[in-house]
């Protein structure tokens, strides 16, 4: 069974400010996928990436940065000079393989509030 | 791409009636659909997983006569909730997956409110 750990349960910044959000998960599949979501306070989630357990390498896209670390099964997000529309929840979700093939596994998510 | 639609978006209903939720890929082809349910402040909960064609598969805990899930396409997925009650008041959502693709892309989500 996979899990995941959002230690940060919410985070506040001031617009400007970098900001990471941690994840920690734990799984027994030796191929997987993590993803990372976005929910605004609209509800919807929006996909923000995938990462495969065999592509180490960090990823940014714009102001967002991926730091994938499979020794210590973390894969955490950076937010770099935040803006208030960054505000939403977001949860760390890995990909269970086998049997449980798609199901994604949920963090509790952190509350992350930019204020101007 | 890869845009969901949910519908409703918000349905108010009185105790014992039975309320749809309908969940569509829009611009591909959905073979696999999933349903959750999330309270306020909490995380996804998955409910089912559900095969374009075949029954779906519920997760431990969760009613499959009370939560009825039918993907009769590759394009639309429904969840009845039979004879609701103020319990079952929740945020409802779906994600949508194509066919060999890993990413799950999720619908804006239906909130149920039951009287």
């Amino acid at each position: 069974a996979q899990k995941v750990t959002q230690a940060q349960t919410e985070i506040s910044v001031v617009e400007k400010e970098d900001v990471t959000l941690d994840c920690v998960y734990e799984t027994r599949d030796t191929t997987y996928y993590l993803f990372w979501y976005k929910q605004p306070p609209s509800g919807e989630l929006v996909f923000l990436i995938r990462r495969n357990s065999f592509d180490e390498q960090n990823e940014i896209s714009g102001r967002y940065s991926w730091n994938f670390q499979k020794s210590t099964s973390s894969f955490n997000f950076t937010i770099t000079a935040s803006q208030v529309v960054d505000s939403a929840v977001y949860f760390c979700a890995p990909h269970a393989g086998g049997t449980s093939y798609g199901k994604l596994t949920f963090g509790q998510g952190t509350i992350l509030t930019v204020h101007p | 791409g890869a845009v969901v639609s949910q519908h409703p978006s918000r349905v108010i209903c009185k105790s014992g009636t039975s309320v749809k939720i309908e969940c569509r890929s829009l611009d591909f082809q959905a073979t696999t659909m999933f349903w959750y349910r999330q309270f306020p402040k909490k995380s996804l909960m998955l409910m089912a997983t559900s095969n374009e064609g075949s029954k779906a598969t519920y997760e431990q805990g969760v009613e499959k006569d009370k939560f009825l899930i039918n993907h009769a396409s590759l394009t639309l997925s429904t969840l009845t909730v039979t004879s609701a009650h103020p319990e079952d008041s929740s945020f409802y959502i779906c994600s949508a997956r194509g066919r060999y693709q890993e990413t799950q892309y999720f619908g804006p989500g239906t909130r149920l409110l039951v009287l």
